[in-house]
């Protein structure tokens, strides 16, 4: 059981490429969510998902895509990266209603 | 979902207990209290939750007041690897989102 895993750990992306973000989970959440960190500041909801074929947007959702074809895994596209975009990003699961558990993180620079 | 309010920072010395307030006033009566923390930009940690009655687990107790209104989180012998930013969260029974504010740091010393 490896939990929620976040791939890659860092990023260095120049303005205008794209990228995804992988977030897997092992413990057939139906929830998935993802979450950005700026600097000094706490997480902010960017999309989520409560199963597959089923997403919505949170807090931030602009500047970024996600599908859930699958029940473990939720992947975060950055169709044209900007350097506001730079931050931590991660990745949260759980059952419906219960306790979410966090993966640990990507670092993304966009230059 | 409602607000909360923690102070920005706290020290406790090792060994001792850390006791981390939070206030959520306006907190309905399905909502959860749930207590996170990061430690060094760490992906945040699960600690633990309660609605109405005390919680105690392996980490942590959780006193939640009878009107609900605050709680309090208790790490009974805090040790330097308790050194972490704590967020006190409330949450809705139907709501999935976490809301985050700016947490407290505690900061524990040698």
């Amino acid at each position: 059981n490896a939990g929620v895993t976040q791939t890659p750990k860092f990023q260095v992306l120049k303005t205008g490429q794209s990228m995804t973000l992988q977030c897997a989970q092992d413990m057939n959440h139906e929830y998935m969510s993802w979450y950005r960190q700026d600097p000094g500041m706490g997480l902010r909801l960017i999309h989520y998902s409560v199963g597959a074929g089923i997403t919505d947007q949170g807090e931030v959702p602009n500047g970024y895509n996600v599908s859930r074809s699958t029940t473990e895994d939720f992947p975060l596209r950055l169709l044209s990266a900007a350097p506001s975009q730079t931050s931590v990003y991660f990745c949260a699961s759980s059952h419906l209603q219960e306790t979410q558990y966090f993966g640990p993180g990507t670092r993304l620079l966009v230059l | 979902d409602a607000k909360t309010t923690q102070p920005p920072s706290m020290d406790c010395a090792e060994g001792r207990a850390a006791n981390l307030p939070c206030n959520h006033s306006t907190i309905s009566g399905n909502e959860y209290v749930y207590w996170y923390r990061q430690i060094h930009s760490q992906g945040p940690q699960y600690i633990i939750h309660g609605l109405k009655n005390n919680e105690t687990n392996e980490m942590a107790s959780l006193i939640i007041t009878e009107d609900r209104k605050s709680s309090t989180l208790i790490l009974p012998h805090a040790t330097l690897r308790d050194t972490a930013v704590y967020y006190c969260i409330v949450r809705g029974g139907s709501n999935y989102k976490l809301t985050f504010g700016k947490g407290t740091l505690l900061t524990v010393n040698p």
